[in-house]
């Protein structure tokens, strides 16, 4: 069964801290790998997609790695603000142009001053 | 530039009463059109989407029904709403044969009471 599981379910960190979520997957054969921020109330907006054969990815303060052989990934958030609290999903999409991605359930992240 | 809308933002209904969520997509022609439910506290659930004017896939049998009468229209419905529809209502886009990334809307907030 295709699967996506992220860790932690819930964070909370202090202003200016940097932090990392976890994600893993178990869908095969991959496509690529997305993290989506999602603000209170509101839709998800991308912040990174992975391919296969990318390590690494930046997106202003935020880092995604993405290692396909253990099929795990990562973001990282530097000097988080307040403006970060939001829920942080990973996508991963099946190779084989399926419409359907998998969605894991999130990381809810409060960054307190 | 592309834009997607919803409505309402929000609504409140009885139990039992018809539903009726719209979604509208600018800016691209042809799009894949999805609906999403997001309980509270957990992950995207995938409804239906379509890839063309009167195709829809179901992906969880339940009382909803959805319909694309217009190229970048996508209507979502119920006759007799319970309980358990309550949730946040997401409406996306994206454009090719999969692997790309989805646009979401702003969603609607649905308490059945």
């Amino acid at each position: 069964k295709n699967q996506v599981e992220q860790s932690p379910q819930s964070l909370i960190i202090l202003e200016g801290k940097n932090c990392t979520l976890q994600c893993n997957y178990t869908v095969s054969p991959f496509s690529n790998l997305r993290w989506y921020k999602q603000d209170t109330g509101r839709g998800p907006v991308s912040l990174t997609i992975m391919t296969f054969s990318e390590n690494t990815k930046s997106n202003g303060r935020y880092t995604a790695t993405l290692d396909a052989d253990t099929k795990q990934s990562s973001l990282h958030i530097t000097a988080s603000q307040l403006s970060d609290s939001a829920s942080y999903i990973c996508v991963v999409r099946k190779a084989g142009g399926s419409y359907i991605p998998t969605f894991g359930r999130g990381t809810s992240l409060i960054v307190h001053p | 530039s592309q834009t997607i809308h919803q409505w309402p933002a929000t609504l409140v209904q009885p139990v039992g009463s018809p539903l009726s969520l719209e979604c509208t997509v600018e800016g691209t022609s042809n799009p894949n059109l999805y609906w999403y439910r997001q309980a509270a506290g957990r992950g995207l659930q995938l409804l239906f989407y379509s890839v063309g004017i009167g195709q829809i896939s179901s992906e969880v049998p339940q009382n909803l029904s959805a319909s694309r009468p217009q190229d970048r229209q996508f209507i979502l419905s119920s006759k007799k709403l319970l309980l358990s529809d309550s949730g946040f209502y997401l409406c996306a886009w994206s454009v090719g044969q999969g692997g790309e990334t989805q646009y979401f809307g702003p969603g609607t907030r649905l308490l059945v009471l």
